[in-house]
């Protein structure tokens, strides 16, 4: 159990809507990053928060959006929803904002779009 | 662009064979981490390398960072079919503030 939980577990929806998804990070972790993993694809990393404040971001939609919030929980939200977004998500956390700390991860949410 | 190359891509022994895998890149990095990930599972820790040329040993598992900090490998002797798994190695460069993800070796271990 690395201490990242994440909500739900599973989801199912139909193209055209939106869901988010929620993470909250190891007990004195301030940073959450959130990756996208496909079946044919590695983790590609969306966007990192640390402290409440977006760090960095990656190949993220326009779509989708983050926020974290002062309880340093983090939900991804993810709009318009198409087909080829059916895929894993994780959050992971890590302790500080540099971006190259050994990072925690999640059990993931599994989205699937029909 | 930072990139970690992973080989081989896929890997399938039987048990009780031994193995190597790879994590190369052109680039320095701070430390780098590898990760085992099961099937609809999250990525989960191994090791953390931090010294040129350190190596470190979890029970069957022997991990090896490079000495100028490039590369990495994993070494899984006597494998079992409980190591099968996505095997994703990390590079982390704390100067530029980011971590690169390799794309990952998916090993099967048959009985």
């Amino acid at each position: 159990d690395s201490g990242v939980t994440q909500t739900p577990k599973h989801l199912i929806t139909a193209t055209g809507q939106r869901v988010t998804l929620r993470c909250s990070p190891r007990s004195g972790d301030l940073s959450v990053y959130w990756y996208q993993q496909s079946l044919d694809q590695g983790l590609q990393f969306l966007i990192q928060y640390y402290n409440g404040e977006e760090r960095a971001k990656g190949n993220i939609l326009e779509r989708f959006s983050a926020q974290q919030f002062p309880d340093l929980h983090s939900e991804l939200n993810l709009s318009s929803l198409e087909l080829g977004d059916s895929a894993l998500y994780f959050c992971a956390s890590s302790v500080g904002a540099g971006g190259g700390e050994t990072q925690y991860f999640g059990p993931g949410t599994r989205l699937l779009v029909l | 662009t930072q990139l970690l190359e992973q080989s081989p891509q896929f890997l399938s022994i039987q048990e009780g064979e031994n193995l190597t895998v790879y994590c190369n890149s052109s680039s320095v990095f701070s430390s780098l981490q590898w990760y085992r990930q099961e099937p609809g599972e999250g990525p989960v820790l191994l090791v953390t390398v931090v010294t040129g040329g350190e190596v470190k040993k979890l029970k069957r598992l022997t991990f090896q960072f490079g000495d100028a900090r490039k590369d990495s490998s994993l070494h899984i002797t006597a494998a079992q079919p409980g190591d099968t798994g996505l095997y994703l190695c990390a590079g982390a460069d704390t100067n530029a503030g980011k971590s690169t993800f390799g794309d990952g070796t998916t090993l099967t271990v048959k009985p």
